[in-house]
């Protein structure tokens, strides 16, 4: 099956601009995660939504704002981009929102 | 304040020995506790999960335990080969927490050399 994909691959932004990237999960997975990764701070994590709605949420700004659709393919936006946001952004997706996720290849974007 | 620590940021091994990776976390009460490989410029794959009442769990040649008393698990790869090199994370999923929320320790970056 399918594995979860994160479009694009790589972004280079400037600061102050805003940014949309997407997830496509598993077919028939209704979770989707998502986590902020850089060398500085390990794995964070953004948000979660699950049958469109956003369940959870972790401490980020309000710069960063998510949503699912009925197919529970997921975007997350982040508005006036900072330096500090260039970081790998991993989608993952699991059936129920527990036990074991699957990740994304991640999307690594750069802002500059 | 809540912490996951893994006992080091690198492991180097020689093949064919057993590797042992460490977590140790304060302050959360974790229902399951799981372990991923993560590659260079790759997301994270699941390897296992132990659930807080499970003492040992094993898949081929992975083994975790979980002791919940000594708030540390402990991950094992036996005959470990070149290709088991990676970053190893541990990832708690912490009782009450809201569903779809993993907190990840830092990893600790292991190599298996010939």
């Amino acid at each position: 099956k399918a594995g979860v994909t994160q479009t694009p691959r790589y972004l280079i932004k400037t600061r102050g601009q805003q940014v949309t990237l997407s997830c496509s999960p598993i077919s028939g997975h209704r979770s989707v995660s998502w986590y902020q990764q850089t060398p500085g701070q390990g794995l964070q994590f953004l948000f979660e939504y699950f049958s469109e709605t956003q369940r959870n949420k972790g401490n980020f700004p309000g710069r960063f704002s998510g949503r699912q659709f009925s197919n529970s393919r997921s975007e997350m936006n982040v508005s006036t981009l900072e330096l500090g946001d260039s970081a790998l952004y991993l989608c993952a997706s699991s059936l129920m929102g527990d036990r074991g996720y699957t990740f994304g290849s991640g999307t690594r974007l750069t802002v500059v | 304040s809540q912490k996951i620590e893994q006992n080091s940021e690198a492991l180097n091994i020689q093949e064919g020995k057993t590797a042992t990776l460490t977590c140790n976390y304060t302050n959360y009460s974790p229902a399951y506790l799981q372990w991923y490989r993560q590659d260079p410029g790759r997301g994270p794959v699941f390897l296992l999960l132990i659930r807080e009442n499970e003492k040992e769990k094993r898949k081929e040649r992975l083994k975790v335990t979980f002791d919940t008393t000594l708030k540390q698990s402990l991950f094992h790869i036996t005959a470990s080969q070149p290709a088991d090199s990676a970053t190893y994370l541990c990832a708690l999923d912490v009782r009450g927490s809201t569903l779809g929320r993993l907190y990840f320790g830092r990893g600790t970056q292991l190599t298996v050399w010939p």
